[in-house]
C-alpha cells in the first residue's frame, strides 16, 4: 500500500540534544512538508520541499533542519537552538503543479523534552 | 498573503445533530479548498474538496461548497455521529507553494 510513514511514534529528547525525525514516502511524490502542531494553533510549516536537494523555509524554521537526498525520504532534525520543542510533528506529501493537489499525511511523531 | 479563518471550537453537539462548522478564506486567484480531518493522536486525513467556484465537495455525509461570491467553504453534515468527534481544519491551496490550513475547530459528539 502506498503510504507516508512517520517514526517514532514517540520520541523523548532530553535538553541539548539534537532528535531527527524521520519521514518516508512510497507514492512518488515530489514535495513534502513538516509541519508543528500545537493545542490552539493549529498547524504551522516549518520547511519543505519541493525537488530533491532544494528545501525552503516555512514560517517556524528556526531551530530546525532538514535535508532531502532522496525523493521518498525528508527527515527532520530539532535542534538544540530550537527552545520550545515539545509538539506533535507532522509530515506530508503532494503532487506538485496541479490545481487540485491534496496533501497526505504522515501518523505523527509526538515530541517531549524531559 | 493567503489566509484561512475558521471558526472557533470546540463545536458540542448531540448525536443525530445537525453540524455546520464555518471557513472562510482569503486568496489571490482561485484556490482549491479542501476539509480535512484529525481524531485523536492521528494524522489529518482528506475529508473532502472543491477545485472551482459552486463545486460541491462530499464524503462520509459531510458537505461544503465553494463559495467565491462569499469566499466561503463552510463544512455541513445532517446527522453527525460520535464516531465524527474529531478535529475539523480548513485549508486552501493557492497553486503556489503549500498548503494554507485554518486553525482547526473541535467537534465533540455526546450519545
Amino acid at each position: 500500500d502506498g503510504g507516508i510513514t512517520q517514526s517514532p511514534k514517540y520520541l523523548f529528547r532530553k535538553e541539548g540534544q539534537n532528535v531527527t525525525l524521520s519521514c518516508e514516502q512510497n507514492l512518488n511524490h515530489d514535495a513534502m512538508y513538516w509541519y508543528r502542531q500545537d493545542p490552539g494553533q493549529g498547524l504551522r510549516l516549518i520547511y519543505y520541499s519541493q525537488i530533491v536537494n532544494d528545501f525552503q523555509k516555512g514560517d517556524i524554521a528556526e531551530g530546525y533542519s532538514v535535508s532531502r537526498e532522496k525523493k521518498e525520504s525528508f527527515p527532520l532534525t530539532v535542534t538544540s537552538a530550537q527552545k520550545n520543542p515539545t509538539a506533535f510533528y507532522l509530515c506530508a506529501s503532494s503532487i506538485m503543479g496541479q490545481g487540485n493537489t491534496e496533501a497526505f499525511f504522515g501518523q505523527g511523531t509526538r515530541l517531549t523534552v524531559v | 498573503g493567503d489566509s484561512v479563518t475558521q471558526m472557533e471550537g470546540p463545536v458540542t453537539l448531540s448525536e443525530e445533530a445537525f453540524l455546520t462548522i464555518n471557513c472562510t478564506y482569503t486568496a489571490t486567484g482561485y484556490p482549491s479548498l479542501f476539509w480535512y480531518v484529525q481524531y485523536p493522536g492521528e494524522g489529518l486525513q482528506l475529508l473532502l474538496k472543491a477545485t472551482k467556484a459552486d463545486d460541491k465537495g462530499s464524503n462520509k455525509g459531510f458537505e461544503a461548497t465553494y463559495r467565491k461570491e462569499t469566499t466561503s467553504f463552510h463544512l455541513e453534515k445532517g446527522s453527525v455521529q460520535v464516531s465524527d468527534s474529531a478535529v475539523y481544519f480548513c485549508a486552501l491551496w493557492a497553486g503556489y507553494s503549500t498548503l494554507t490550513f485554518g486553525k482547526g475547530t473541535m467537534l465533540l459528539v455526546s450519545p
